[in-house]
């Protein structure tokens, strides 16, 4: 299995643009969470989705953060507009309730710089 | 805030040594999670303890978990310079998601 696919990898954009962050969990899990990493706040929760619907979006920041999932092998995490506080990295993992023990399966993340 | 704490921040030891790191947390569990993070990359699971275990080992790992006073300790031996990286412990309190803790940047000396 090639593991929890996100992309881009790295993403510059000017503040005021939309920014698209994209996963594909890994085939036959069916949670998938969005996190946000800082120095200043660590890592934090964004939303999780559990069979494509979403449970908790209490840790989206703004209402400029927007989240879907599609089918059980898409995500998207969406910004619009951007400002360079968003600059972070952006984790996507999965995980599966048939396995139990919640044990989480991390993307390489994608790094968001905001100009 | 529900978020474990992990103890120390940081910690910069010899090769060779043994690193100890600690995590403490609020609510019951139904397990507790150790994580590595090295740099640039993503979380990678490493152990895990249930709530009814006490010790855990794997390898070079060795987790404890004492519920009584919701704490855990994660033990390296014989450390390694691959071993540097950030270890994050996260708590299963229901409900699919994990509690991460804000983590030990662990560096180990050649």
């Amino acid at each position: 299995d090639a593991g929890v696919i996100q992309s881009p990898r790295h993403e510059v954009t000017e503040m005021g643009q939309e920014v698209t962050l994209r996963c594909k969990p890994i085939s036959g899990h069916n949670s998938l969470f969005w996190y946000r990493q800082t120095m200043m706040r660590g890592l934090e929760l964004l939303i999780y989705f559990n069979n494509n619907v979403p449970i908790d979006d209490s840790g989206m920041p703004e209402d400029r953060f927007s989240a879907k999932m599609p089918n059980a092998s898409f995500s998207t995490l969406k910004i619009q507009p951007s400002e360079p506080r968003d600059s972070a990295v952006y984790f996507c993992a999965s995980s599966s309730d048939s396995l139990a023990k919640n044990i989480q399966y991390f993307g390489a993340g994608t790094r968001l710089s905001v100009l | 805030s529900q978020q474990g704490e992990e103890d120390p921040q940081a910690l910069s030891i010899q090769e060779g040594e043994n690193a100890t790191m600690n995590c403490s947390y609020k609510t019951s569990i139904n397990n507790l999670q150790w994580y590595r993070q090295n740099s640039g990359r993503g979380l990678v699971h490493l152990i895990l303890i249930r709530s009814n275990e006490r010790e855990k080992h794997s390898g070079r790992l060795r987790v404890t978990l004492d519920t009584s006073k919701k704490s855990s300790s994660l033990l390296i031996t014989a450390s390694r310079a691959a071993d540097t990286a950030s270890y994050f412990c996260a708590t299963d309190q229901g409900a699919q998601k994990l509690v991460f803790g804000q983590g030990t940047r662990l560096t180990i000396n050649p």
